[in-house]
């Protein structure tokens, strides 16, 4: 099956710090990637959706310009959190989609754990 | 507003007791339906995905079936390595490639 990398898995930074998560797709092109936040014991809620080459697409109530969105390939996917606060602390979890038609399945990632000191 | 439901919460059984989860939506326009098995600490694992009202597809215990208002999956003489959250999430036509999650179901095997 489709395998989604994300890097780091787990980081700790201090408040105020920036920090950047990698989404891969492995062995696929992903046109459209996802990021999502989880909180203990309660499901995913989309934070954006991204197209190879294009601007992020911000659900509401997500910061843009806090949580800033790259896809610049489409293999490549990546989540900046500018300076972090203990609130964001929180599981985040990215997505691809590859093609389009019946076969548009989300592959998810491992997930990376950031907690902000 | 489109909205998922899952029930229950939680559940307990004992290995070899099968069991069915139920998910329940409201949806302008079934795109599709989507089953995902999360451990814990892990990302979501896609299990199935159900485009209309009849479908049925099945993979080891899970049998996952599709109404026009919920979907069940069922689980058949489960073991301990089952033991997971159970998701489901739909899609909607209008709603481009968004999913849209319910809570989840949190399922524990005891041999």
């Amino acid at each position: 099956g489709a395998v989604v990398s994300q890097h780091p898995s787990r980081v700790i930074c201090k408040s105020g710090t920036s920090v950047k998560i990698e989404c891969r797709s492995l062995d696929f092109q992903a046109t459209t990637m996802f990021w999502y936040r989880q909180f203990p014991k309660q499901s995913l809620m989309l934070m954006a959706t991204s197209n190879e080459g294009s601007k992020a697409t911000y659900e509401q109530g997500v910061e843009k310009d806090k949580f800033l969105i790259n896809h610049a390939s489409l293999t490549l996917s990546t989540l900046t959190v500018t300076s972090a606060h203990p609130e964001d602390s929180s599981f985040y979890i990215c997505s691809a989609r590859g093609g389009g038609g019946p076969y548009n399945e989300q592959f998810f990632g491992p997930g990376t754990r950031l907690t902000v000191l | 507003e489109d909205q998922v439901t899952q029930s229950p919460e939680a559940l307990r059984l004992q290995e070899g007791e099968s069991s069915s989860l139920n998910c329940s939506y409201t949806v302008s326009g079934l795109r599709g339906l989507f089953w995902y098995r999360q451990d814990p600490g892990k990302g979501p694992e896609f299990l199935f995905t159900l485009y209309s009202a009849g479908e049925e597809k099945e993979k080891e215990r899970l049998k996952a079936t599709l109404t026009k208002k919920e979907s069940f999956l069922h689980i058949t003489a489960p073991k301990p390595e089952d033991s997971a959250t159970y998701l489901c999430a739909v899609q909607s036509k209008g709603g481009y490639d968004k999913l849209i999650f319910g809570t989840g179901t949190r399922l524990q095997v005891f041999p």
